[in-house]
Protein backbone atom coordinates (compact mmCIF):
# COMPACT_ATOMS: atom_id res chain seq x y z
CA UNK A 1 0.00 0.00 0.00
CA UNK A 2 1.37 3.42 -0.86
CA UNK A 3 1.44 6.28 1.39
CA UNK A 4 0.79 9.80 1.19
CA UNK A 5 2.94 11.71 -1.43
CA UNK A 6 3.16 15.36 -1.79
CA UNK A 7 4.44 17.34 -4.92
CA UNK A 8 7.36 19.29 -5.00
CA UNK A 9 9.05 18.65 -1.93
CA UNK A 10 10.65 22.64 -2.05
CA UNK A 11 9.67 25.26 -3.92
CA UNK A 12 10.33 28.71 -3.92
CA UNK A 13 8.45 31.77 -4.67
CA UNK A 14 8.22 35.28 -4.86
CA UNK A 15 5.69 37.42 -2.51
CA UNK A 16 3.03 37.95 -4.62
CA UNK A 17 2.96 35.23 -6.63
CA UNK A 18 0.41 32.15 -6.60
CA UNK A 19 1.67 28.74 -5.77
CA UNK A 20 -0.11 24.53 -5.98
CA UNK A 21 0.95 21.97 -3.76
CA UNK A 22 -0.36 18.71 -4.66
CA UNK A 23 -1.11 15.53 -2.65
CA UNK A 24 -1.58 12.05 -3.49
CA UNK A 25 -3.74 10.06 -0.87
CA UNK A 26 -3.10 6.90 0.50
CA UNK A 27 -4.99 4.23 -1.09
CA UNK A 28 -8.60 3.44 0.69
CA UNK A 29 -8.37 7.06 1.74
CA UNK A 30 -11.21 9.29 0.83
CA UNK A 31 -10.78 12.42 3.10
CA UNK A 32 -7.60 14.54 2.33
CA UNK A 33 -6.39 17.62 5.18
CA UNK A 34 -3.69 20.07 4.99
CA UNK A 35 -1.87 21.87 7.70
CA UNK A 36 0.74 24.77 7.52
CA UNK A 37 3.38 24.04 10.18
CA UNK A 38 5.16 26.77 11.05
CA UNK A 39 9.21 26.55 11.75
CA UNK A 40 9.47 25.35 15.38
CA UNK A 41 5.36 25.05 15.73
CA UNK A 42 2.80 22.62 15.50
CA UNK A 43 1.08 21.96 12.62
CA UNK A 44 -2.31 23.92 12.07
CA UNK A 45 -5.33 23.20 10.11
CA UNK A 46 -6.11 24.76 7.04
CA UNK A 47 -8.98 22.79 5.61
CA UNK A 48 -10.34 18.81 4.65
CA UNK A 49 -12.24 17.57 1.53
CA UNK A 50 -13.98 14.78 1.39
CA UNK A 51 -16.50 13.85 -1.77
CA UNK A 52 -14.54 16.37 -3.67
CA UNK A 53 -15.97 19.31 -1.46
CA UNK A 54 -14.04 21.72 1.23
CA UNK A 55 -15.42 19.89 4.60
CA UNK A 56 -14.65 22.18 7.43
CA UNK A 57 -12.20 24.95 7.75
CA UNK A 58 -9.51 26.61 9.86
CA UNK A 59 -8.34 30.09 10.38
CA UNK A 60 -6.67 30.65 7.37
CA UNK A 61 -8.24 33.58 4.56
CA UNK A 62 -10.01 32.85 1.19
CA UNK A 63 -6.55 33.34 -1.03
CA UNK A 64 -5.95 29.42 0.80
CA UNK A 65 -8.46 27.28 -1.39
CA UNK A 66 -8.29 23.97 -2.94
CA UNK A 67 -9.90 20.91 -4.73
CA UNK A 68 -10.26 17.11 -4.51
CA UNK A 69 -10.21 14.92 -7.61
CA UNK A 70 -12.60 12.26 -8.04
CA UNK A 71 -9.56 10.12 -7.28
CA UNK A 72 -8.97 11.68 -3.81
CA UNK A 73 -6.27 13.30 -4.78
CA UNK A 74 -6.29 16.86 -3.90
CA UNK A 75 -4.44 20.32 -4.60
CA UNK A 76 -3.40 23.68 -2.28
CA UNK A 77 -3.72 26.59 -3.92
CA UNK A 78 -2.35 30.12 -2.50
CA UNK A 79 -2.69 33.37 -3.48
CA UNK A 80 -0.76 36.58 -3.06
CA UNK A 81 1.92 35.07 -1.27
CA UNK A 82 2.79 36.60 1.45
CA UNK A 83 6.02 36.37 3.56
CA UNK A 84 4.64 34.67 6.15
CA UNK A 85 3.11 32.07 4.43
CA UNK A 86 7.00 30.27 4.46
CA UNK A 87 6.19 27.08 5.99
CA UNK A 88 6.11 23.15 5.79
CA UNK A 89 2.75 22.48 4.19
CA UNK A 90 1.23 18.74 5.08
CA UNK A 91 -1.34 16.92 3.77
CA UNK A 92 -2.64 14.25 5.73
CA UNK A 93 -5.36 11.34 4.32
CA UNK A 94 -7.83 9.35 6.16
CA UNK A 95 -10.40 6.43 5.37
CA UNK A 96 -13.36 7.84 6.81
CA UNK A 97 -15.50 10.48 5.84
CA UNK A 98 -15.33 13.04 8.75
CA UNK A 99 -13.74 12.33 11.80
CA UNK A 100 -9.28 12.41 12.34
CA UNK A 101 -8.34 8.99 12.79
CA UNK A 102 -5.84 6.85 10.85
CA UNK A 103 -4.83 9.67 9.66
CA UNK A 104 -1.21 9.10 7.28
CA UNK A 105 0.60 12.21 6.89
CA UNK A 106 2.73 12.88 3.83
CA UNK A 107 6.64 14.23 4.48
CA UNK A 108 5.39 18.11 2.96
CA UNK A 109 6.07 20.70 0.63
CA UNK A 110 8.89 23.11 2.41
CA UNK A 111 7.58 26.18 0.83
CA UNK A 112 9.75 29.74 0.96
CA UNK A 113 8.48 33.00 -0.01
CA UNK A 114 10.69 36.03 -0.72
CA UNK B 1 -11.58 26.93 20.55
CA UNK B 2 -9.78 24.06 21.92
CA UNK B 3 -5.91 25.23 22.63
CA UNK B 4 -3.35 22.69 23.76
CA UNK B 5 -0.58 23.42 25.64
CA UNK B 6 2.52 20.89 25.68
CA UNK B 7 5.47 20.80 27.98
CA UNK B 8 8.57 20.80 27.93
CA UNK B 9 9.65 22.33 24.76
CA UNK B 10 12.85 20.40 24.93
CA UNK B 11 13.80 17.39 26.33
CA UNK B 12 17.23 15.07 27.41
CA UNK B 13 17.41 11.71 28.83
CA UNK B 14 20.48 8.98 28.86
CA UNK B 15 19.23 6.34 26.84
CA UNK B 16 17.62 3.68 28.64
CA UNK B 17 15.98 6.11 30.96
CA UNK B 18 12.00 7.20 30.69
CA UNK B 19 10.68 10.19 29.10
CA UNK B 20 7.59 12.09 30.04
CA UNK B 21 5.88 14.67 27.80
CA UNK B 22 2.46 16.79 29.10
CA UNK B 23 -0.32 17.94 27.10
CA UNK B 24 -3.22 20.51 28.71
CA UNK B 25 -6.46 20.70 26.45
CA UNK B 26 -9.33 23.90 27.03
CA UNK B 27 -12.24 22.14 25.49
CA UNK B 28 -13.90 19.67 27.85
CA UNK B 29 -15.70 18.05 24.30
CA UNK B 30 -12.79 16.80 23.19
CA UNK B 31 -12.39 13.12 23.20
CA UNK B 32 -9.70 11.93 20.96
CA UNK B 33 -5.95 12.76 21.51
CA UNK B 34 -3.54 11.29 19.16
CA UNK B 35 0.78 11.72 20.09
CA UNK B 36 3.02 12.13 16.68
CA UNK B 37 6.29 11.47 15.99
CA UNK B 38 8.03 14.03 13.19
CA UNK B 39 11.54 12.79 12.51
CA UNK B 40 13.88 15.55 10.55
CA UNK B 41 12.64 16.08 6.71
CA UNK B 42 9.57 14.13 7.48
CA UNK B 43 5.83 14.40 8.21
CA UNK B 44 3.97 13.79 11.40
CA UNK B 45 3.95 10.09 12.45
CA UNK B 46 0.99 8.32 14.51
CA UNK B 47 2.78 6.23 17.32
CA UNK B 48 -0.51 5.78 19.75
CA UNK B 49 -3.91 7.41 20.33
CA UNK B 50 -6.45 7.54 23.31
CA UNK B 51 -9.96 7.94 23.65
CA UNK B 52 -11.66 10.01 26.13
CA UNK B 53 -13.57 6.28 27.49
CA UNK B 54 -10.16 4.82 28.53
CA UNK B 55 -7.71 6.40 30.95
CA UNK B 56 -4.52 4.70 29.50
CA UNK B 57 -3.31 3.13 26.82
CA UNK B 58 0.29 0.66 26.23
CA UNK B 59 2.05 -0.01 23.17
CA UNK B 60 5.51 -1.58 23.91
CA UNK B 61 7.66 1.05 25.22
CA UNK B 62 5.10 3.70 24.77
CA UNK B 63 1.88 4.78 26.64
CA UNK B 64 -0.39 7.58 27.15
CA UNK B 65 -2.53 8.45 30.05
CA UNK B 66 -5.79 10.65 30.23
CA UNK B 67 -6.76 12.73 33.12
CA UNK B 68 -10.18 14.39 31.52
CA UNK B 69 -11.00 15.56 34.87
CA UNK B 70 -8.16 17.56 34.66
CA UNK B 71 -7.69 17.93 31.23
CA UNK B 72 -4.25 16.43 30.69
CA UNK B 73 -2.54 13.70 28.64
CA UNK B 74 0.85 12.47 29.13
CA UNK B 75 3.03 10.30 26.68
CA UNK B 76 5.39 8.29 28.67
CA UNK B 77 8.66 6.15 26.59
CA UNK B 78 10.62 3.99 28.74
CA UNK B 79 13.76 2.28 27.99
CA UNK B 80 14.60 5.09 25.28
CA UNK B 81 16.42 4.06 22.62
CA UNK B 82 18.76 6.56 20.62
CA UNK B 83 16.07 6.21 17.49
CA UNK B 84 13.25 7.83 20.18
CA UNK B 85 15.63 11.04 18.89
CA UNK B 86 12.55 13.10 17.15
CA UNK B 87 10.10 15.75 17.87
CA UNK B 88 6.89 14.56 19.40
CA UNK B 89 3.49 16.18 19.74
CA UNK B 90 0.14 15.64 21.27
CA UNK B 91 -2.97 16.60 19.49
CA UNK B 92 -6.53 16.92 20.91
CA UNK B 93 -9.66 16.73 18.92
CA UNK B 94 -13.93 16.45 19.37
CA UNK B 95 -14.37 13.08 17.77
CA UNK B 96 -16.10 13.12 14.21
CA UNK B 97 -14.78 16.86 13.82
CA UNK B 98 -12.33 18.06 10.61
CA UNK B 99 -9.31 19.58 12.60
CA UNK B 100 -6.67 18.17 15.37
CA UNK B 101 -5.41 20.73 17.27
CA UNK B 102 -1.56 20.08 17.98
CA UNK B 103 0.07 21.21 20.74
CA UNK B 104 3.88 23.15 19.97
CA UNK B 105 6.17 20.02 20.14
CA UNK B 106 8.96 18.42 22.22
CA UNK B 107 12.42 17.96 20.77
CA UNK B 108 13.46 14.85 22.47
CA UNK B 109 17.22 14.09 22.52
CA UNK B 110 18.60 10.81 23.76
CA UNK B 111 21.86 10.44 24.67
CA UNK B 112 23.89 7.60 24.36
Amino acid sequence: ETGVTQSPTHLIKTRGQQVTLRCSSQSGHNTVSWYQQALGQGPQFIFQYYREEENGRGNFPPRFSGLQFPNYSSELNVNALELDDSALYLCASSPGGQGNYGYTFGSGTRLTVV
Amino acid sequence: GENVEQHPSTLSVQEGDSAVIKCTYSDSASNYFPWYKQELGKGPQLIIDIRSNVGEKKDQRIAVTLNKTAKHFSLHITETQPEDSAVYFCAAAIQGAQKLVFGQGTRLTINP
